[in-house]
């Protein structure tokens, strides 16, 4: 079983959907978690920290259920600009990061 | 501006050369990463150093090489061992923020292709 696992994609979605992305991760002593995008060619970056309590930042929302060992992510109102790979990551102590293999989004006009 | 440089972007290399990547930070960051990038997968990592002078395996280590002589620099070698070099080559450092999240911040990657 991977460490982290991702929705598989790719999404293909009109604009002005929701949608949903959900990640799972094995370690249940992990610490901390992100979403992280990534566009084609180029270096992933921060998107949102997830936080017990879930949180949002505009259209996104984030949720992390420890119990389940469960991260989710919504995006409300897509936008074309948002199609990307969005990457669920997750910190295992000492430093260390997991990466989820990603899950691709296309909004389509 | 503050932030992580990779060079060079591209670089071509004949097989059974070693190369070194460039990887310099002057965001005051601790820790540093190198990952691995294939089409289509997720990040994968080579190696870390939390502090100076010293840095760990890890995941896929065998065939690489780095070393942490400066907090702002985090050179890695792709030797010759490394049966499958060509990939995306990502470099990150970490903040550690107010609830200990260690934000990750990367570099723009440097694309190795070994002919």
């Amino acid at each position: 079983r991977k460490e982290v696992e991702q929705d598989p994609g790719p999404f293909n979605v009109p604009e002005g959907a929701t949608v949903a992305f959900n990640c799972t991760y094995s370690n249940s002593a992990s610490q901390s978690f992100f979403w992280y995008r990534q566009d084609c060619r180029k270096e992933p970056k921060l998107l949102m920290s997830v936080y017990s309590s879930g949180n949002e930042d505009g259209r996104f929302t984030a949720q992390l259920n420890r119990a389940s060992q469960y991260i989710s992510l919504l995006i409300r109102d897509s936008k074309l600009s948002d199609s990307a790979t969005y990457l669920c990551v997750v910190n295992v102590g000492g430093g260390k990061l997991i990466f989820g293999q990603g899950t691709e989004l296309s909004v389509k006009p | 501006d503050g932030g992580i440089t990779q060079s060079p972007k591209y670089l071509f290399r004949k097989e059974g050369q070693n190369v070194t990547l460039s990887c310099e930070q002057n965001l005051n960051h601790d820790a540093m990463y190198w990952y691995r990038q294939d089409p289509g997968q997720g990040l994968r990592l080579i190696y870390y150093s939390q502090i100076v002078n010293d840095f760990q395996k890890g995941d896929i280590a065998e065939g690489y090489s780095v070393s942490r002589e400066k907090k702002e620099s985090f050179p890695l070698t792709v030797t010759s061992a490394q049966k499958n070099p060509t990939a995306f080559y990502l470099c990150a450092s970490t903040e550690r923020g107010r609830r200990n999240t260690d934000t990750q911040y990367f570099g723009p990657g440097t694309r190795l292709t070994v002919l």
